[in-house]
């Protein structure tokens, strides 16, 4: 069974660009989440999707960065404009239920953000 | 709001065993997990304990968990080369709607 996929691996912009970022879950889970992890940090949570409604995004800075869900299968980050402080890995993950007790959250491998 | 500290940084020799400490604030967790991250990789579930046990045993891996002192660790017996990587504290409350909150990351290195 193919894991959390994330594209790209590594971007490199410049500052005042936008761009983006894409995930698309394990088959068959429901919730996809964002975090951002910043050097030498553990991962913070920017947004969680409930299928295709955002039920948590209260981390999520709403004046550059957006998100969407779709169709409640993959999922697009955006930053528009990227600022020097954005240089950090950005992980999605999935989870299958997010109902049960016990829910286990499957990392991808993050996309590596530089701005220059 | 939730906190989770862990120490930055652990040395041992290859074969020993490995204690990483996690402390934690919030009284109404419910799951606690021990994350590893390799360099360039994503975050690999290692184990996990609910709140209302105090130890739990996966092979060479011994979570501790004292919920009075809201304290977590991660014993890992035999300590290999291929145990060298940073391990994540996180855990997830009541109400959180799972969301993990994850402490800062004790990078573990193992010589030989």
């Amino acid at each position: 069974e193919a894991g959390v996929v994330q594209s790209p691996r590594y971007k490199i912009i410049e500052k005042k660009q936008p761009v983006a970022f894409w995930c698309n879950p394990i088959s068959g889970h429901n919730t996809l989440y964002w975090y951002l992890q910043n050097l030498g940090q553990g991962p913070e949570l920017l947004i969680r999707y409930e299928n295709e409604e955002a039920v948590d995004d209260s981390q999520l800075p709403k004046d550059r960065f957006s998100a969407e869900r779709l169709k409640g299968v993959d999922s697009t980050l955006k930053i528009q404009p990227a600022e020097l402080g954005d240089s950090a890995v950005y992980l999605c993950a999935s989870s299958p239920n997010a109902g049960a007790a016990y829910n286990e959250q499957f990392f991808g491998p993050g996309t590596r953000l530089t701005v220059l | 709001g939730e906190d989770v500290e862990q120490s930055l940084f652990l040395s041992v020799r290859e074969g020993d065993s490995s204690v990483i400490n996690c402390t934690y604030t919030d009284s109404s967790s419910t799951y606690l997990y021990w994350y590893k991250q390799e360099p360039g990789a994503g975050l690999q579930l290692l184990t996990y304990i609910f709140s209302n046990m105090d130890m739990k045993q996966d092979q060479r891996l011994t979570v501790l968990l004292n919920k009075k002192d809201k304290h977590l660790s991660l014993r890992i017996a035999d300590t290999q080369t291929g145990d060298s990587a940073i391990y994540f504290c996180a855990e997830t409350s009541t109400g959180g709607g799972n969301k993990l909150t994850f402490g800062t990351g004790t990078q573990l290195k193992v010589e030989l």
